[in-house]
Order: structure tokens, then sequence, then C-alpha cells
């Protein structure tokens, strides 16, 4: 089946750094790739919808300067947390389709970020 | 506003037993329905997933069940075993480059 592979699994940081999440198709070609967040013992929550060649789409609240995604190729798509705070510490999750849109979506294993 | 909303929010089962999870949905305009399971760390992975067309679709030990009218779906594991302990999240689409909307999820915990 198709893997989504999301890099790194973990990462601890300083408050006010950045820190980028990579999240790669390994098999297929990604024309769209969407971002979640998810917090202990929660529902997935919808960041932004990440289009290859153009800018992301965010969802009402997400701050897109704070959230930087890049979604340079069909395989591969990033988002930076940007001067990171505690309140940023939490689960992020990207996915992928092969066919596009929400049929057959793959995630990949997801990244827990702790900001100290 | 949530959109799918899914019960109940835990759930413990014997082994062998079924497990089962609701959902219900609002908006009429979803025709992809899929249920996703997840273990502690790690992403989301699809289980089996259904369109409105059917009413039921099985895979193994898993099945979906497909109320159109009531707007209403379900997961029925079957022969349930401590394995199956996890979250299991329910979710809903419009086909096309939209992004799924998930409920807030079962923990299924099966005991021997």
């Amino acid at each position: 089946g198709a893997v989504v592979s999301q890099h790194p699994s973990w990462v601890i940081c300083k408050s006010g750094t950045s820190v980028k999440i990579e999240c790669r198709s390994l098999d297929f070609q990604a024309t769209t790739m969407f971002w979640y967040r998810q917090f202990p013992k929660q529902s997935l929550m919808l960041m932004a919808t990440s289009n290859e060649g153009s800018k992301a789409t965010y969802e009402q609240g997400v701050e897109k300067d704070k959230f930087l995604i890049n979604h340079a190729s069909l395989t591969l798509s990033t988002l930076t947390v940007t001067s990171a705070h505690p309140e940023d510490s939490s689960f992020y999750i990207c996915s992928a389709s092969e066919r596009g849109g929400a049929e057959k979506l793959f995630f990949g294993s997801g990244t827990q970020l702790s900001v100290l | 506003q949530q959109q799918v909303k899914q019960s109940p929010q835990s759930l413990i089962v014997q082994k062998g037993g079924i497990s089962i999870i609701n959902c219900a949905y609002e908006n009429t305009a979803f025709d992809y329905f899929p249920w996703y399971q997840q273990f502690p760390g790690k992403g989301p992975a699809l289980l089996i997933a259904i369109r409105p067309d059917v009413s039921e679709k099985k895979e193994g030990r898993f099945t979906i069940s497909f109320n159109k009218s009531a707007k209403q779906f379900s997961l029925h594991i079957m022969d349930s075993q401590p394995g199956d302990s996890a979250t299991y999240f329910c979710a809903a689409s419009v086909t096309g480059n939209t992004p799924l909307v998930f409920g807030k999820g079962t923990r299924l915990s099966v005991i021997a």
C-alpha cells in the first residue's frame, strides 16, 4: 500500500526556535497533502491543505505566518513551526492521497513536538 | 461546528465480543465515510471505508453499516481481540479535493 513518511518522529526544542517537519509520499505523487494537529486524547484538527506549487490553504484560526507550509514537489511537503512556544507542543501529522482529496488518505507516523 | 458526531467516547469489550462504534453526520453532501485506527504515538491507519450507494461493507472482522436516511454509520468489530485496543475515528468528506472531517474518536479497550 501507499506509504507516507514523516520525519522527525519527535523533536524537542527551545522556545523561540523554529522546527521543520517533512512529509514525503514514497511511492506515489501527491498533488495535495493535509497537515493535522492532535492534542492528547483528542481528535485530529486540520491545520492546512498543502497544494503542490501553490500556497497552502489554512483553516480558520491557524496562523499562516507561524506554521509555514511548503509543497515544493509532488512527493514532499514541509511544515515549519516558527518561533515555537510551549503552547505549540503537540502531535503533528501529515497525510496524502494517491487520488487527491480524502479518498484513500494515508497518514504519516506523526511528529511529537515538545517546546521547552 | 462539529459535523461528525461519534459515540461512545470510550468502550470496553471482552475478548471475542463485538465492538460497535457509531457516527452521525449532518452534511448531506458527504459521500465518503472512512474509519481510521490509531495506536498511541502513531498516525491513523485506514481500516475500511464506504460510500452511500451501499448499506454495508465487510472486510475481515470489520464491517461498516450505513444508514443514509438516518445519516448514520457504524463500525462493527467482530471477535474483538486485545490487539484491537486503539482509538478509532470515523470521518467524512465530499468527493473532490476536500479534507476529511473527523469524529472525536473512541478509545477501545479489549480485555481478556
